[in-house]
């Protein structure tokens, strides 16, 4: 079975710019949740879709958006770059296959240079 | 107060060492405890998680969790080069899956 992927795997921005990132989950997945990576600030929950809604939001700007396909895959956006949005750009996806299991598998990331 | 703390370390260890990894939490809703390895410039790879208390084993790994002190623990036994990685851990409620992550413990096995 493929893994989570995503495209593009790295990505130079200049400021004010904007940017969408892809997610294609594990096959059956349909829950897609986002996640911001900085050295300082670590693992940040953007937000979570399942069915192509969203769920779960995290403490991220407006800027910050997404949305999900009726093929479970999923885009994010981030609007009017900042150099603070240089971040590796992580997608999880996850099988809801019963009350106490839990997988959520990570693709390779997107790594984002503002400049 | 940050609802998951984890200390960033650098953890350094001879190999064959038993080590110890540990996150302790605010949030009293969390369900779900993970621990997740992370290479450099990759993404994170789940190892084991746990639902409510208890502990589990997955070979040289052992996971416990400690509701009632809001506390859990990564074992890593017989401990490798190999396993010279950022251990993350993570925790997530019922309801939809808003999971927190620690800030991730750097571990170094010496050869």
């Amino acid at each position: 079975k493929a893994g989570v992927t995503q495209t593009p795997r790295y990505l130079i921005k200049t400021r004010g710019q904007q940017v969408t990132l892809s997610c294609s989950p594990i096959s059956g997945h349909r829950s897609v949740s986002w996640y911001q990576q900085t050295p300082g600030q670590g693992l940040q929950f953007l937000f979570e879709y399942f069915s192509e809604t969203q769920r779960n939001k995290g403490n991220f700007p407006g800027r910050f958006s997404g949305r999900q396909f009726s093929n479970s895959r999923s885009e994010m956006n981030v609007s009017t770059l900042e150099l603070g949005d240089s971040a590796l750009y992580l997608c999880a996806s996850m099988s809801l296959a019963g009350g106490t299991t839990y997988e959520q598998y990570f693709g390779p990331g997107t790594r984002l240079t503002v400049t | 107060q940050k609802e998951v703390e984890q200390d960033p370390g650098p953890l350094s260890v001879p190999e064959g060492a038993i080590v110890s990894l540990n996150c302790t939490y605010s949030n009293s809703a969390f369900q779900y405890f993970m621990w997740y390895r992370q290479y450099s410039r990759k993404g994170p790879e789940l190892l084991m998680y746990t639902y409510s208390s208890g502990n589990k084993e997955d070979g040289r790994f052992t996971a416990q969790v400690d509701k009632s002190s809001k506390y859990i623990s990564l074992f890593i036994r017989d401990s490798q080069p190999s396993d010279s990685a950022t251990y993350l851990c993570a925790m997530s409620g019922t309801g939809g899956f808003k999971t927190i992550f620690g800030a991730g413990t750097r571990l170094f096995v010496k050869a």
